[in-house]
């Protein structure tokens, strides 16, 4: 079985400043690993994706992850945040052997102060 | 790339009544999706898988004769909600995985979601 501990429930930050979201996460497999984004009302974004290729993923709207196996890590950051960042981020795990059902996170709120 | 879509966007039904909630993938074609139900300010819950051509698999506590799933082309899934009650008020996701590489094969793309009232 697998699981996904998202660390914080809510994150603040100001505009202009870095963004760091932490996932941890546990599974008997090799993981795939994904952040997705849900906007209020909105269906689920994905921002990027591991999938043991480089451990440094880089996504969409100047976010990366980066996969620590021996810390079953998988956070993510941005340098710099902006206002249209504000959103629910879901860090997920899947298993191919699973039939690459999805476990998700908990989610962490994410607000941007001007 | 990789669209999917939601068919309606929200609804509102009375205690009771059905409810059929499309989903289709718009530009690949879908072996596999998924039905998830989302509470407010809560994760996604996946409530089950469905492949084209066979019958939906379960997950552990979600009852198949209230939410019947088909599956019956490779670009669309429906999920209707039998003889709703206020409880069955939730967003419910669809999301689909294609067998193809172009989009990755093990990537899911989420539709927009379904709000689903029931008075």
């Amino acid at each position: 079985a697998q699981s996904v501990t998202q660390l914080d429930s809510h994150v603040s930050v100001s505009e202009g400043t870095p963004v760091l979201l932490r996932c941890n996460y546990s599974s008997s497999y090799s993981p795939s690993l994904f952040w997705y984004v849900q906007h209020p009302n909105k269906g689920l974004q994905l921002l990027l994706k591991y999938t043991s290729a480089a451990t440094l993923v880089k996504g969409i709207n100047g976010f990366e992850a980066e996969f620590k196996k021996s810390e079953t890590s998988f956070h993510l950051t941005k340098p710099s945040a902006h206002m249209s960042d504000a959103a629910e981020y879901f860090c997920v795990v899947g298993i191919k052997a699973a039939g690459n059902k999805l476990t998700f996170g908990g989610g962490t709120r994410v607000l941007v102060k001007p | 790339g990789a669209v999917v879509s939601q068919h309606p966007s929200w609804v509102i039904c009375k205690s009771g009544t059905s409810v059929k909630i499309e989903c289709r993938s718009l530009d690949f074609q879908a072996t596999t999706m998924f039905w998830y139900r989302q509470f407010p300010k809560q994760s996604l819950m996946l409530m089950a898988t469905s492949n084209e051509g066979s019958k939906a698999t379960y997950e552990q506590g979600v009852e198949k004769d209230k939410f019947l799933i088909n599956h019956a082309s490779l670009t669309l899934s429906t999920l209707t909600v039998t003889s709703a009650h206020p409880e069955d008020s939730s967003f419910y996701i669809c999301s689909a995985k294609t067998s193809g590489r172009a989009f990755g094969t093990d990537t899911q793309y989420f539709g927009p979601g379904t709000r689903l009232t029931v008075l």
